[in-house]
């Protein structure tokens, strides 16, 4: 069946450092790719997305390409803030609609 | 509604007691997916619907889970007989459900505790 894997955390950071977080994937077909965002005491939210191969997702200064030759969806922000702060999920939706999501990675930045 | 509803927003119960968790989506989503989180787990998938069919049953960790859905809307997980390793958060989420790459609106989650 198709799974999601991403980097294990915590990640921590000082502020204005590159990110990166990685997530690959494992599908039949073609899948939507996310990128799914928690913020302290706050709901799931969408941060990103793409729906087919080379498209690149953006919001907030996040950016993050579907590769389908490397099954990857890494997110990537320039310079990252305090406020990013959060717990970062990686998923994808299926040919079934079926959505599944990697067991996330919490990232800590630091003033 | 506005958002995703769920309630309630915390239960503690009895191990060996059965609990019902309850999903309001919001108004015109025709998929619904329940997810449990755990420290560590992630989001583990259970069961999803589109309308009041469920396509995928795969997740639900054992026959003491249940889920149901009436009129398209709200939808109800059932934990028979709970066990402490049930404790977590349970997370409902509805999309538009037109196809891959629909937005998914999460509610605010159950979070369970079997003492």
């Amino acid at each position: 069946g198709n799974s999601v894997t991403q980097m294990e955390g915590p990640v921590t950071l000082s502020e204005e450092a590159f990110l990166t977080i990685n997530c690959t994937y494992t599908a039949t077909g073609y899948p939507s790719l996310f990128w799914y965002v928690q913020y302290p005491g706050e709901g799931l939210q969408l941060l990103l997305k793409a729906t087919k191969a080379d498209d690149k997702g953006s919001n907030k200064g996040f950016e993050a390409t579907y590769r389908k030759e490397t099954t990857s969806f890494h997110l990537e922000k320039g310079s990252v803030q305090v406020s990013d702060s959060a717990v970062y999920f990686c998923a994808l939706s299926g040919w079934d609609d079926k959505i599944i999501f990697g067991k996330g990675t919490r990232l800590h930045i630091l003033p | 509604g506005a958002g995703v509803s769920q309630s309630p927003s915390n239960k503690v119960t009895e191990k060996g007691k059965d609990v019902e968790l309850r999903c309001d989506p919001i108004s015109g989503h025709t998929a619904l997916y329940w997810y449990r989180q755990s420290l560590g787990q992630g989001l583990e998938f259970l069961i999803y619907f589109q309308g009041n069919s469920a396509p995928d049953k795969s997740g639900l960790p054992s026959d003491r889970f249940s889920a149901e859905r009436t009129g398209g809307s709200v939808s109800t997980l059932t934990i028979q007989r709970t066990q402490q390793e049930d404790s977590a958060v349970y997370l409902c989420a509805s999309s538009l459900g037109r196809g891959g790459g629909e937005k998914l609106f999460f509610g605010s989650g159950t979070q369970l505790s079997v003492l």
